[in-house]
């Protein structure tokens, strides 16, 4: 079956922009996490949304936002764009809701974004 | 601070040298997920230990999960150099019902010279 596709793959943007990233899950799979890698801060949660709602979320600001389609679609934008968001973001698709000791998250490619 | 510190944070060899890398907390998981990543694609999941003083194996690899659950090890036996990747531990913390997440460590890199 097809793994977790995340578009686009690469993405330079001006600070002040916004993005958007779109991330398709395994089908059957209703959970989409996002996720933040950095080389210094590592994997970081952004956001979890399960039956399109979002059921968990990071630390991270509000210019950061995201959502589900009913088809498990999930989109994932940041506004005013900063130099500190040049990062790879990576989407990860379950099959439940939440996370449980026998999780398998099974991530995309990820979209790596450059802020100039 | 980190809730899960991996040790070392960069480790390179050559093929055919054995190596253990770690993943260590001071906090109690319900579980411990190895994944590996390799360069421009997502991390991808080796093994899930959930009982303290489990072993696993997955071929060359084997798998730790501590006897308090506070702390894990991979060792790779005969490395190869398509072992070659970034190495991550992620944890699930007990309680907290639907709001777990997965705590992850920053991840060892080990690069496995021919």
């Amino acid at each position: 079956k097809a793994g977790v596709t995340q578009t686009p793959r690469y993405l330079i943007k001006t600070r002040g922009q916004q993005v958007t990233l779109s991330c398709s899950p395994i089908s059957g799979h209703r959970s989409v996490s996002w996720y933040q890698q950095t080389p210094g801060q590592g994997l970081q949660f952004l956001f979890e949304y399960f039956s399109e709602t979002q059921r968990n979320k990071g630390n991270f600001p509000g210019r950061f936002s995201g959502r589900q389609f009913s088809n498990s679609r999930s989109e994932m934008n940041v506004s005013t764009l900063e130099l500190g968001d040049s990062a790879l973001y990576l989407c990860a698709s379950s099959l439940g809701q939440g996370i449980t000791v026998n999780t398998e998250a099974f991530f995309g490619q990820g979209t790596r974004l450059t802020v100039v | 601070t980190q809730l899960l510190e991996q040790s070392p944070q960069f480790l390179s060899i050559q093929e055919g040298e054995n190596l253990t890398v770690y993943c260590n907390s001071s906090s109690v998981f319900s579980s411990l997920q190895w994944y590996r990543q390799e360069p421009g694609e997502g991390p991808v999941l080796l093994v899930t230990v959930v009982t303290g003083g489990e072993v696993k194996k997955l071929k060359r690899l084997t798998f730790q999960f501590g006897d308090a659950r506070k702390d894990s090890s991979l060792h790779i036996t005969a490395a190869q150099p398509g072992d070659t990747g970034l190495y991550l531990c992620a944890g699930v913390r007990p309680g907290a019902g639907n709001n777990r997440k997965l705590i992850w460590g920053l991840g060892t890199s080990l690069a496995v010279n021919p």
